[in-house]
């Protein structure tokens, strides 16, 4: 089984900061990694994903992710946040071969305050 | 890349009356289909999944059901909704292509208060 945990629920910060949104994985077989954002009252849209390759992936709007496969993590990150990011961001995971589902984390509200 | 596309986006209904919420899927064949749940501070919930028309999996013993009467057509139902069946519903599809493990897209989504 594999599980996802987004360790914080909710992260203020100030408009052109920097901001990491964390996340750590659980499984047992390597994993594909999913990064999305959902605006309020609006469906999730992929940010960036990792399959295999260079564990820096860059994605949409200036966002960029880094897989740890030793400490099974997958940070979001952006260097300058602007107040059109706030919304709330989940980190997705898919086993390997044979499964075609995601599991989800319970999502990180970024706060982008001016 | 796929579209998703879901109706209504807002519905309103009282408690014990029936629910049918729609997505289809443009853009690809034989899609896998997902109805999540996401319900205030809760995440997303999987409901049921389908990787062919008429195969529907479900995830969460509730009173609602999942049929596929077609390749890229998703309902979710009830006969009688609970006050705890509000929430914000999505509808997903990605490849089915076993092995691969392909992104998800999602539908713009359903806002259901039962009162």
């Amino acid at each position: 089984a594999q599980s996802v945990t987004q360790l914080d629920s909710q992260v203020p910060v100030f408009e052109e900061a920097p901001v990491e949104l964390r996340c750590n994985y659980s499984s047992s077989v390597s994993v594909y990694l999913f990064w999305y954002v959902q605006y309020p009252n609006q469906g999730l849209q992929l940010l960036l994903k990792y399959l295999s390759g260079s564990t820096l992936v860059k994605g949409i709007n200036g966002f960029e992710a880094e897989f740890n496969k030793s400490q099974t993590s997958f940070h979001l990150r952006k260097p300058s946040v602007h107040i059109s990011d706030t919304a709330e961001y989940f980190c997705a995971v898919s086993s390997g071969a044979g499964s075609y589902q995601l599991t989800f984390g319970k999502g990180t509200k970024l706060s982008v305050i001016p | 890349s796929q579209t998703i596309h879901q109706w209504p986006a807002t519905l309103v209904q009282p408690v014990g009356s029936p629910l049918s919420l729609e997505c289809t899927v443009e853009g690809t064949s034989n899609p896998n289909l997902y109805w999540y749940r996401q319900a205030a501070g809760r995440g997303l919930q999987l409901l049921f999944y389908s990787v062919g028309i008429g195969q529907i999996s479900s995830e969460v013993p509730q009173n609602l059901s999942a049929s596929r009467p077609q390749d890229r057509q998703f309902i979710l139902s009830s006969k009688k909704l609970l006050l705890s069946d509000s929430g914000f519903y999505l509808c997903a599809s990605n490849r089915n292509d076993r092995g691969h493990p392909y992104e998800q897209y999602f539908g713009p989504g359903t806002r259901l208060t039962v009162t």
